[in-house]
């Protein structure tokens, strides 16, 4: 059972346009959110991050929306630069049993590619 | 995320052979996360370690991994008698002694695994 979804597997841009990438989640014990986004051959690399007592966290040319009754996330990346082009995966952590730990459920992941 | 070491980074094993992937974590990071990405999806969540402990081990198939952290080295995923499915590349991550939900895990580059 897919509890995070990214249902666009690929996102094309024009350099210095906006990205957006979405993600959606089922499981509402979810409290916090993050972004990673992956080269071919690397590990993810942590982007941002929302808490979900936020509605908006911004870091940059980077910001995280969260809609918690549509349990949906975006991330928005504005201007797009060629060097964006990977692949960017939303990730969720249910902290509700104060464990307090890292476990993360990811979603497939999209990939962008940003057109110089 | 150049501070967490896996090795080795590709390994091929025939059918039936073991598979030893290493994992040492950035200085200081008691805490260790195994993930496995198959093809075409995102990173699932395996097992969960602090030294000497096993602590959230939910992910891991019921037969033929195991996992250790131990007091001194790096923390192994074994994976004995090998399937062409476990073919996927297998990411490791840290975060500090004093993580919490806020603190993001930093991921290793991974270990692409073949099983031929």
């Amino acid at each position: 059972d897919q509890q995070v979804k990214q249902n666009s597997p690929s996102l094309s841009v024009q350099e210095g346009r906006i990205s957006i990438l979405n993600c959606d989640y089922t499981n509402s014990m979810f409290d916090y959110f993050l972004w990673y986004k992956k080269y071919p051959a690397e590990g993810p690399t942590f982007l941002i991050s929302i808490s979900s007592i936020k509605d908006k966290n911004e870091d940059g040319r980077f910001t995280v929306f969260l809609n918690k009754s549509a349990k949906h996330l975006s991330l928005h990346i504005v201007p797009s630069q060629p060097g964006d082009s990977a692949v960017y995966f939303c990730a969720a952590i249910d902290n509700a049993g104060g464990t307090s730990y890292g476990k993360l459920t990811f979603g497939q992941g999209t990939i962008l590619t940003v057109h110089p | 995320n150049a501070g967490v070491m896996q090795n080795p980074r590709h390994l091929v094993r025939r059918r039936g052979q073991e598979a030893r992937l290493r994992c040492s974590p950035m200085k200081g990071h008691s805490h260790v996360y195994w993930y496995r990405q198959l093809p075409e999806e995102g990173l699932k969540f395996m097992v969960y370690l602090q030294k000497e402990n096993i602590i959230d081990e939910s992910g891991m198939p019921k037969e033929r991994f195991s996992a250790e952290f131990p007091k001194e080295g790096p923390s192994i995923l074994r994976i004995q008698q090998v399937v062409r499915g476990d073919s996927a590349a297998y990411f490791c991550a840290s975060s500090p002694r004093t993580h919490t939900v806020a603190t993001e895990a930093f991921f290793g580059q991974g270990t692409r695994l073949t099983v031929v």
